[in-house]
């Protein structure tokens, strides 16, 4: 069976600054993908970015970006210049390929931003 | 274009009772998946429906059940509830059941059960 880590239940960053949420996780599986959304606070669940298992290059949005390591299954997020409003519970999700949509969460790391 | 919607936002409950939680997906939408997210974890799959059926099904019992509409809003169904019932529920949608299309997530409905 699959399963998502994240051991980091907390983390805090300074505003301006960068901080690397850390997930690892396991499959025998050699389509999947992995993602990591973002939950503020009573409100939805957002995608932030998404890697292919497939694609070596690392994923990039804006801020965000990933160090994608399939050998190691390893899939940590990076977030540049953090802001007030990254505030938030992030998880780490993977889905196998193929027609379903099931997505298998981390626990969470809840990220604090410091003014 | 309208985003993924559920109802009711809050709901209290006793144990033993039925439930019935609903989810209007995205315009466009023809897979609606259900999560249960209990406090303090990472949501956890029920099921998804693809056009009407259901086509795939986490580690929860029979007395979670589900329909999808011909429009493709969905409902999810609860019998004999118990404590541990208690969580956030998500509905997810999507334009397919292919692995790349992204999900987009309603606010959940938040079940208190007592």
């Amino acid at each position: 069976a699959q399963t998502v880590t994240q051991s980091q239940p907390e983390m805090s960053v300074q505003e301006a600054e960068t901080v690397t949420l850390s997930c690892t996780y396991d499959t025998s599986e050699s389509d999947y993908y992995l993602f990591w959304y973002k939950q503020p606070p009573s409100r939805q669940m957002i995608l932030v970015i998404r890697q292919e298992a497939y694609k070596q290059q690392n994923a990039t949005e804006n801020r965000f970006s990933v160090n994608f390591q399939k050998a190691a299954k390893s899939f940590s997020l990076k977030i540049s210049d953090s802001q007030l409003g990254d505030a938030a519970m992030y998880f780490c999700a993977y889905r196998r390929g193929g027609a379903t949509n099931k997505l298998i969460f981390g626990t969470g790391t809840l990220l604090a931003v410091q003014p | 274009e309208t985003g993924v919607t559920q109802s009711p936002t809050h709901l209290i409950k006793t144990r033993g009772q039925q439930v019935t939680l609903r989810c209007s997906s995205q315009s466009g939408h023809n897979t609606v998946s259900w999560y249960q997210q209990a406090l303090g974890q990472g949501p956890q799959f029920i099921f998804q429906y693809y056009r009407e059926e259901e086509n795939g099904r986490g580690n929860f019992p029979p007395r979670f059940s589900g329909l999808q509409f011909p429009n493709y809003s969905s409902e999810l169904n609860v019998n004999a509830l118990e404590l541990d019932d208690s969580a956030l529920y998500l509905c997810a949608s999507s334009s397919s059941g292919l692995a790349h299309n992204e999900q987009f997530f309603g606010p959940g409905t938040r079940l208190t059960v007592l």
